[in-house]
């Protein structure tokens, strides 16, 4: 079985500041992860990918992720945040082949960032 | 740049009535989801077609939820009778089975 945990529904930083989004997953296949943004009232667009390949993953607008699998973590983050990345952010996991390649979300993190 | 296309974007409807949706994948795209995502959750998957058959559907309401892709291309989804507790952002997604899932703006159904 696989799950997600996202720690902390609601974070909140400063224009300019470090973004931290933290994903925990559980597995018991190799997982692939992801991260998802979603904007208010829109679908989900992938911001990075973990495949198996490196472990430090760099995705799109700046965001980046390190898979650490003695941790079983997989956070977000930006170093520098921007007033557009204000959204929500899902953490997702997936096994591979059949149903076990459907995605499992967390319940997502709403990133605020203050001028 | 392919997107996948969802419509209606907004529907209200009452309780009890039948309400449908509709959903274009990726041109391509064999494998087809549909997701619902209650206000402050995640997604969570509904039904997974592969081509025109269903690989998944064991979290979909089969009293009330429907689901067809009868030429494996476009797909319907199906609630009828809709109840309050349905209001929910309903996501399509497809792939190519890469694991990349792309996501349609979604559809917003408010039951009332």
């Amino acid at each position: 079985a696989q799950s997600v945990t996202q720690l902390g529904s609601h974070v909140s930083v400063s224009e300019g500041a470090l973004v931290l989004l933290r994903c925990n997953y559980s597995s018991s296949v190799p997982p692939y992860l992801f991260w998802y943004v979603q904007y208010p009232n829109q679908g989900l667009q992938l911001l990075l990918k973990y495949t198996s390949a490196a472990t430090l993953v760099k995705g799109i607008n700046g965001f980046e992720a390190e898979f650490k699998k003695s941790e079983t973590s997989f956070h977000l983050t930006k170093p520098s945040a921007h007033m557009s990345d204000a959204a929500e952010y899902f953490c997702a996991v997936s096994g591979y082949g059949g149903s076990q390649g459907n995605l499992i979300f967390g319940k997502g993190t709403k990133l605020s960032v203050k001028p | 740049e392919a997107e996948v296309a969802q419509s209606p974007r907004y529907k209200i409807t009452e309780k009890s009535q039948a309400v449908a949706f509709w959903c274009d994948p990726i041109s391509g795209h064999a494998t087809l989801y549909w997701y619902r995502q209650i206000l402050g959750q995640g997604p969570e998957l509904l039904v997974q077609f592969q081509d025109e058959s269903v690989v998944d559907d064991s979290q979909l309401p089969k009293d009330r939820f429907s689901a067809e892709r009868l030429k494996g291309v476009d797909s319907t989804l199906k609630i009828q009778p809709a109840e309050l507790g349905d209001s929910a952002m309903y996501l399509c997604a497809s792939t190519l089975g890469s694991h990349e899932q792309f996501f349609g703006p979604g559809t917003r159904l408010t039951v009332l």
